[in-house]
């Protein structure tokens, strides 16, 4: 079964710094979505891949999908404490059944 | 409007409970799910429902046990739960079921069982 493996597990930056969270998938990624989650809140979309060496951004957030299609990563430019939260990606395991899989989230912290 | 609406926000039930979760949107999505989520672990999936007819069962107990009534409201009925069910059950819904259809997600209900 397809695995997402995230890194870092969780990150605290200083409002105004750059980050990068990355993705890994045991397997070709069909897929590669981005979520946001506060803690005990749903789940925010906040963009989606599919094809290798794509590249998307919004407002301060960009997401690539490498050319081997099987890592994604998130980029933060100038952090501010409203990115703060979990980043998860996630993957349609390839099938018919869009059946969504979870990478292992990054706990992220922004301090003022 | 990607709104998915989850009532109730909280809910706290003993084991010999029954309760129902409901799930509502009206983007006109034909795929509706239900996922449960353990703290700081990621949600998983329990059912998947397409065009009002249950699609994916990952063999959760029966104690759960969902519905889809039309097609913009999705249930989640429960009925002896037990304490390890507590979690942050979340219903999400996709244009369809298929290859790359963005899943969007409601706020979620915390489930507590005593």
């Amino acid at each position: 079964s397809q695995e997402l493996e995230q890194s870092p597990q969780s990150l605290i930056v200083q409002e105004g710094k750059n980050l990068t969270i990355n993705c890994t998938s045991s397997k070709t990624l069909y897929g590669l979505y981005w979520y946001k989650q506060k803690y005990g809140e749903g789940l925010i979309f906040l963009m989606m891949l599919q094809k290798g060496g794509e590249e998307k951004s919004h407002e301060k957030i960009t997401a690539k999908l490498d050319e081997k299609k099987q890592q994604s990563s998130l980029h933060i430019t100038a952090s501010q404490p409203s990115h703060a939260g979990i980043y998860l990606c996630g993957a349609d395991n390839g099938g018919a059944t869009n059946k969504l899989i979870f990478g292992t989230g990054t706990l992220l912290a922004v301090q003022p | 409007d990607t709104e998915v609406t989850q009532t109730p926000k909280h809910l706290v039930m003993g084991m010999t409970n029954k309760k129902s979760l409901k799930c509502e949107q009206h983007m006109g999505h034909r795929a509706m799910y239900w996922y449960k989520q353990k703290a700081k672990k990621p949600p998983e999936l329990m059912f998947v429902y397409s065009y009002e007819k249950l699609s994916i069962n990952e063999s959760v107990p029966s104690r759960f046990s969902p519905e889809c009534p039309n097609s913009s409201l999705l249930n989640l009925h429960l009925h002896a739960l037990q304490p390890e069910d507590s979690a942050l059950y979340l219903c999400a819904s996709s244009p369809r079921q298929g290859l790359v259809d963005t899943q969007y997600f409601g706020p979620g209900t915390r489930l507590t069982v005593l």
